[in-house]
């Protein structure tokens, strides 16, 4: 499986946005960039996936670069409810697996 | 009611005994898997199924097993449990007959807390 490459940790202020950007150097053609959230003491929760272009949901804003080998979820405004630990995931098309790494904790200062 | 529930949702246990953990969901997906984590760690898959009768083993499935009763219904059990199988386990469960783009987007339960003691 591809591998991906997040800090450990960021910071960011309530209701300002926030870039967690993610590295993929390895990305294939055929994989797709999923991220997903874990809340404290909850199950992991899906955010938003992509494979070449920008996409935008509900949550929040996922932005790939050209080559593919990075990305960056953005929080439009982040509120302290998005403190969580963040994953960058890459999958195959009809993969069966999610290949989880440690991820990277965002802490939201009121 | 939640989509994916699991129950128990917190045990304690003895070196050597069995142990079983359950999941249901009623979001009639046909994929369900189970992963464990550890503090500080990610989750790692410990088996999936695809369905009823396909049932495979994921990249930590030593001392443990599965059981896929239903659609709805997948069991993990622990036949004698250890003290390092001490951890976080959540169900997941994905429809790729729904999923187009076959990207296989996981839905988790709010995850079982096992001490092995």
């Amino acid at each position: 499986d591809a591998k991906t490459t997040q800090p450990n940790s960021m910071e960011s202020n309530e209701e300002e946005p926030v870039h967690l950007p993610c590295n993929h150097s390895t990305i294939s053609g055929t994989d797709y960039i999923h991220w997903y959230r874990q809340l404290p003491s909850q199950g992991p929760e899906y955010v938003i996936h992509g494979l070449t272009s920008n996409v935008n949901n509900r949550m929040a804003s996922l932005a790939i670069a050209e080559d593919r080998k990075s990305s960056t979820l953005i929080l439009h405004r982040a509120t302290l409810r998005d403190a969580a630990v963040y994953y960058c995931i890459l999958t195959q098309g009809g993969s069966e697996k999610l290949v989880f790494g440690k991820g990277m904790k965002l802490t939201v200062n009121p | 009611d939640a989509d994916v529930t699991q129950t128990p949702r917190n045990r304690i246990t003895k070196t050597g005994k069995r142990i079983m953990l359950e999941c249901s969901q009623t979001k009639g997906h046909d994929r369900m898997y189970w992963y464990r984590q550890d503090p500080g760690l990610g989750l790692r898959l410990i088996y999936y199924s695809f369905d009823v009768k396909d049932i495979n083993k994921g990249e930590i499935s030593d001392g443990y097993s599965v059981s896929r009763q239903a659609q709805a219904k997948f069991s993990l059990s622990l036949e004698s449990a250890i003290p390092n199988q001490t951890a976080l386990y959540f169900c997941a469960t994905s429809d790729l007959r729904a999923d187009r783009v076959r990207t296989d987007t996981q839905y988790f339960g709010p995850g079982t807390r096992l001490t092995v003691l």
